[in-house]
């Protein structure tokens, strides 16, 4: 069945890179997502990649794809406190639905 | 300005009350979603309407009614309700059904029942 795994936290100090890893199950995934989540408010996509990408770099963000192992990663580099937030890997084989994973809770210390 | 919106933003309630949670996107969106997310944060998908017809029904007990009056709205119904579905509820929108399209969340609405 459809699964996206998470470790559910990690702690930076703040100037460093964070690297936030999910892994997926399902093979036909097309669309990889990762979603940011603040405290009391909706997720926001930060960015997404297709699967017939290995990586994709947006600003401070890159995203690494190895499909054969079926593992996303969220480098973040220059953290900031602002940063500090739940960052949620998401899968979409292309129809309505989107799994989500559970969330990586992203800690950064000044 | 904003894009998705729903209401209320808080809902306390007792055990066996009738309950709804409204949902508007002012982006032109065809797809709209119902969005469960637990004290541990997991997000499960409930809903999920295109053009204001039914796409996905997971399994959700049959108290939580969608209803779609036209292709901005997506409110939820819940009847009976009990103490497990305390949790934030969260609706999105996307403009189509290809995958590749961002889903914009609205802010959520804790539901806690008493």
């Amino acid at each position: 069945g459809e699964d996206v795994e998470q470790s559910l936290f990690l702690s930076v100090r703040e100037g460093d890179s964070s690297v936030i890893n999910c892994t997926y199950t399902d093979s036909s995934s097309t669309y990889l997502y990762w979603y940011k989540q603040e405290p009391g408010a909706g997720l926001q996509l930060l960015t997404y990649i297709f699967s017939n990408m290995d990586m994709k770099q947006d600003q401070r963000l890159t995203v690494l794809l190895n499909k054969k192992d079926k593992h996303l990663s969220l480098r973040i580099a220059d953290t900031q406190t602002g940063d500090s937030a739940i960052y949620f890997c998401a899968e979409s084989t292309g129809g309505f639905k989107t799994i989500f994973g559970a969330g990586t809770r992203l800690f950064v210390k000044a | 300005d904003t894009a998705v919106s729903q209401t209320p933003k808080y809902l306390v309630t007792q055990m066996g009350n009738d309950k709804s949670i409204k949902c508007e996107q002012n982006l032109g969106h065809d797809t709209m979603y119902w969005y469960k997310q637990d004290s541990k944060k997991f997000l499960k998908i409930m809903f999920s309407y295109n053009n204001k017809e039914l796409i996905i029904n997971e399994t959700v007990p049959n108290r939580f009614s969608p209803k779609s009056p036209d292709k901005a709205h997506l409110n939820l119904h819940i009847n009976s309700l009990e103490l497990g579905d305390s949790a934030v509820y969260f609706c999105a929108s996307s403009q189509g059904n290809s995958g590749r399209d961002e889903q914009f969340f609205g802010p959520g609405t804790r539901l806690t029942v008493l």
